[in-house]
């Protein structure tokens, strides 16, 4: 059973577009959600995060928004550029940064 | 930034062998985290460790696997014996406290091949 579900599994768009990143969750008690980034060859570095008292959360040209009642967020990443080419994980925790993460989704930003 | 070391980054041992995968984690953190990952699967918690005990572990930490970190050297992860399901990259991260929204850096990971 799959508690943090991520869609698409991979996705391209063109450079200047907004890509559009989904994760949906299982466990209400999850209250942390981060997002985590994957450059090839590197390690996974946190992005951005919410928690469930905020819906919408922005750091630039990331924003996740976060809709509690069907436990569902998005990372929306505009004006995307080559250099977002990467895999983001989406994850949850309620403690002790047990992180659950989704399988990810591979992003790829044509010139 | 601050960097997680994981030694080696890929390893090949025959199943039924011991392997030790070791991570120097950030210099003053003091969580410490194993986390594995099947090929095309997600990442998954496997333990927690902190003031050199394990504070919460998942079902995936079988009795063959152990972790610890003597005296401030490496935080290791030791499977004795090995099996080939345990064929997967196992990222080592840490952490400063041990706080929810306390954010983990992770190593590049270990490759492990059992065959």
């Amino acid at each position: 059973q799959q508690q943090v579900r991520q869609s698409p599994q991979s996705l391209t768009v063109w450079e200047g577009e907004t890509a559009i990143l989904n994760c949906s969750y299982e466990d209400s008690t999850f209250d942390y959600f981060p997002w985590y980034r994957l450059f090839p060859g590197e390690s996974p570095a946190l992005l951005i995060a919410i928690r469930p008292v905020s819906n919408k959360k922005e750091d630039g040209r990331f924003t996740i928004f976060f809709n509690k009642r069907e436990k569902k967020l998005s990372l929306h990443i505009t004006d995307s550029q080559p250099g977002d080419s990467a895999t983001y994980f989406c994850a949850a925790t309620s403690g002790y940064n047990k992180l659950t993460f989704g399988k990810g989704t591979v992003l790829l930003v044509s010139p | 930034g601050p960097k997680v070391l994981q030694i080696p980054s890929h390893q090949i041992i025959d199943m039924g062998q011991m392997v030790t995968l070791n991570c120097d984690p950030v210099s003053n953190h003091l969580y410490f985290y194993w986390y594995k990952q099947i090929l095309g699967q997600q990442m998954e918690f496997l333990v927690n460790f902190y003031n050199g005990k394990v504070m919460e572990k998942s079902k995936l930490f079988k009795d063959q696997f152990s972790v610890e970190r003597p005296d401030g050297s490496y935080f290791t992860l030791k499977i004795q014996p090995t099996a080939l399901e345990d064929s997967a990259v196992y990222f080592c991260a840490s952490s400063l406290q041990g706080a929810e929204d306390e954010r983990l850096f992770f190593g590049h990971g270990t490759k492990l091949s059992v065959l």
